[in-house]
C-alpha cells in the first residue's frame, strides 16, 4: 500500500514569492492535515481537510491557504514568502478526523 | 488550555539501558493517544494508539501505556537505531485537531 506523497521534496523560494505543496493521501484516506515543523516550534497545526471542507484551522495569517480535491489529495499555499517561512511542511492523512494519521516524508521550504 | 507536555525533554541512553518517556495530558473527552517516532528531516512515523486508561501496546523494543492523565512509552534494551525523537499527540472527543507534545529526543550510545 503506498504510503503519503508529497511534491515537491525540496523548494528554495525568496521572499515575496508564493508557493503551493501538494500531498497525495494513502487510498481510502478523506482527512488531511498539515503541519509546519522548525526547530524552535515543534510541530505546529495548519489546518485540517475532511470530504472537501476545511474543519479546523490552526493560528496562521491569511497567507496560508489550502484546499482539498474531491480525490482527497490536497495542496497549500503560501503567498507573500517570508524568512520565517522556511520550515518543514508536513502532511499526515487519515481515515477520518480523529482516526491514526499518517505522515508523509515533507517538503522542504527554504526561503531565501 | 488544552496541553500536552513530555519529558524529559531530551534523554541520552547506553545501549541495553532501559528507560520510559512520559507524555501528560489536561485535554477533557480524550478520544485517543498516540505515539509517534520522527527521525531528523522526516516525516513522524506512526507507532501506537491507546484509547482508554489501562491500555498497553507493544512493538518490538516498544511498549506504551495510558492512564488517566498520562502515558508512557517503555523502552527496553534500546540500540542505537532507536535513537529519535518521540512525540505524542491527543485527540479529544469534540472539535478540535490532533495536539502534539514538544517531543523527547532519544540518544541510545553504542
Amino acid at each position: 500500500k503506498a504510503g503519503v506523497t508529497q511534491t515537491p521534496r525540496y523548494l528554495i523560494k525568496t521572499r515575496g514569492q508564493q508557493v503551493t505543496l501538494s500531498c497525495s493521501p494513502i487510498s481510502g484516506h478523506r482527512s488531511v492535515s498539515w503541519y509546519q515543523q522548525t526547530p524552535g516550534q515543534g510541530l505546529q497545526f495548519l489546518f485540517e481537510y475532511f470530504s472537501e471542507t476545511q474543519r479546523n484551522k490552526g493560528n496562521f495569517p491569511g497567507r496560508f491557504s489550502g484546499r482539498q480535491f474531491s480525490n482527497s489529495r490536497s495542496e497549500m499555499n503560501v503567498s507573500t514568502l517570508e524568512l520565517g517561512d522556511s520550515a518543514l511542511y508536513l502532511c499526515a492523512t487519515g481515515m477520518g478526523p480523529r482516526n491514526e494519521q499518517f505522515f508523509g516524508p515533507g517538503t522542504r521550504l527554504t526561503v531565501l | 488550555e488544552d496541553q500536552v507536555t513530555q519529558s524529559p525533554e531530551a534523554l541520552r541512553l547506553q545501549e541495553g539501558e532501559s528507560s520510559s518517556l512520559n507524555c501528560s495530558y489536561t485535554v477533557s473527552g480524550l478520544r485517543g493517544l498516540f505515539w509517534y517516532r520522527q527521525d531528523p528531516g522526516k516525516g513522524p512515523e506512526f507507532l501506537f494508539t491507546l484509547y482508554s486508561a489501562g491500555e498497553e501496546k507493544e512493538k518490538e523494543r516498544l511498549k506504551a501505556t495510558l492512564t488517566k492523565k498520562e502515558s508512557f512509552l517503555h523502552i527496553t534494551a534500546p540500540k542505537p537505531e532507536d535513537s529519535a525523537t518521540y512525540l505524542c499527540a491527543v485527540v479529544q472527543d469534540y472539535g478540535q485537531n490532533f495536539v502534539f507534545g514538544p517531543g523527547t529526543r532519544l540518544s541510545v550510545l553504542p
